[in-house]
């Protein structure tokens, strides 16, 4: 399969710890998104990368998130000191460049914070 | 920032009847418009995208259309099937991220 895939599918964790979610993008796709999903909404953008460099950020991500896609090709999301209302899906997608822009998705991470 | 919005937020239907779906989009710059299907547990899947420099595009038993005059753009599914219950979601941008609608929740009954 070469679709996005992306590691844990589902995490359970206690408030406060630390998580950390991998997404492996379509090969040589080299725009990488990371969007979070809650229950009975939409995706919400929250950060994309071209490459190894992250482009943009929402005002979604706080300060306790950060993302990185050291080689330009898997990329990680990271989440400190997590709190309830982190619990939500956690999405990743490629497209293959600006102008080939159809994005594809991975299956997500479902992230449980008790 | 661009604002997708996205009616009805549930819509039933008998199997070979058709779905109509409704979104409106708020920055005029936004030029892409991807539909996703999304089953429960599983990651959006794209089903088909339109571009603002067409007005209407078919694949098979959907197709999409775009008004840019007036902002807003459907999702159309004839001959319903089973399969096609899911919920659905338009969304909008300009070579970048995309603004999702809230989506809608589509029952096709047997």
């Amino acid at each position: 399969d070469t679709g996005v895939s992306q590691d844990p599918r589902h995490k359970i964790t206690k408030r406060g710890q630390n998580v950390t979610f991998r997404c492996d993008p379509i090969s040589e796709h080299n725009r990488l998104y990371w969007y979070r999903q809650t229950l009975g909404q939409g995706p919400e953008f929250l950060t994309y990368f071209q490459n190894e460099a992250q482009l943009e950020k929402s005002r979604l991500l706080s300060d306790r998130f950060s993302a990185e896609r050291p080689k330009g090709s898997f990329s990680t999301l990271e989440i400190q000191r997590t709190e309830q209302g982190d619990s939500a899906m956690y999405l990743c997608a490629s497209s293959a460049s600006q102008e080939q822009e159809t994005q594809y998705f991975g299956p997500g991470t479902r992230l449980l914070v008790l | 920032g661009e604002n997708v919005e996205q009616h009805p937020s549930t819509l039933s239907v008998q199997e070979g009847d058709s779905a109509v779906i409704k979104c409106t989009y708020s920055d005029s710059a936004s030029n892409y418009f991807p539909w996703y299907k999304q089953e429960l547990g599983k990651g959006p899947q794209l089903i088909i995208d339109i571009r603002s420099n067409v007005g209407e595009k078919k694949d098979q038993r959907i197709a999409v259309t775009l008004n840019k005059t007036a902002k807003h753009f459907s999702l159309h599914i004839t001959e319903t099937q089973p399969e096609d219950s899911a919920v659905y979601f338009c969304a909008a941008s300009s070579w970048g991220k995309l603004q999702f609608g809230a989506g809608t929740q589509v029952v096709v009954t047997p």
